[in-house]
């Protein structure tokens, strides 16, 4: 059974703190793997799509990276606004497998 | 808004029935995902339909079966239901399928209670 493992399971930032977290997957037969926010009462909405070893990906103050041979993804939120409260989260291989996400809470 | 539609929005039933939640994908989108989230499980991955065929499966029940319509709506279908079936189903499309590394949007869901 694949296991995908996000940490920390939850996180509490000060706005306009910087912070970041981590998804790990097995580093064997990599496909892809998907960065998630989901904000409460909302469905999943797509962050980044990372296919390749070395990856490095922004949207705004969002950016994330990815190393394949030792199986982990990194997650970076530069100044932290209130809006960025969400839990987030990663889906690695073809099986679509999620971990069970982060959730950020961004302190005022 | 993600641009693809899921009804109904909520659904209540009582163990044993069957009931069908229904998806239409984005305009142009080709491939339906179908996902469960349950309190004890987190986000499940169930099945993927591209154009119409079945591409792949998740942890998808006997009990649940799915298909895709020549106008690209899918509909999940789930019988023999069970108190543990409770959970927010999702559909999510993408232009291709093919796939996992394409970008997903995922519909606002379909909140099942079954009691």
């Amino acid at each position: 059974i694949l296991n995908v493992e996000q940490s920390p399971q939850s996180l509490h930032v000060q706005e306009g703190d910087s912070t970041n977290f981590t998804c790990s997957f097995p580093s064997s037969n990599f496909y892809a793997l998907h960065w998630y926010r989901w904000e409460t009462a909302k469905s999943p909405e797509a962050l980044f799509v990372m296919t390749l070893n070395g990856d490095e990906k922004k949207k705004g103050r969002i950016s994330a990276t990815l190393n394949t041979k030792e199986g982990y993804s990194y997650l970076y939120i530069k100044g932290s606004q209130p809006e960025d409260s969400a839990t987030y989260l990663c889906a690695f291989g073809d099986k679509i497998i999620f971990g069970k996400g982060t959730r950020l809470h961004i302190l005022p | 808004d993600s641009g693809v539609t899921q009804t109904p929005k909520h659904l209540i039933t009582a163990t044993g029935q069957r009931v069908t939640l229904r998806c239409s994908p984005r305009s142009g989108d080709l491939s339906v995902y179908w996902y469960q989230q349950s309190l004890d499980q987190g986000l499940q991955f169930l099945i993927q339909y591209y154009n119409g065929e079945e591409r792949a499966k998740g942890n998808i029940l006997e009990r649940f079966s799915a298909q895709q319509f020549p106008d690209l709506h899918s509909e999940l279908n789930l019988s023999s239901l069970e108190l543990g079936d409770s959970a927010l189903y999702f559909c999510a499309s993408s232009v291709v399928g093919g796939g996992y590394q394409e970008t997903q949007y995922f519909g606002p869901g379909t909140r099942l209670l079954v009691l």
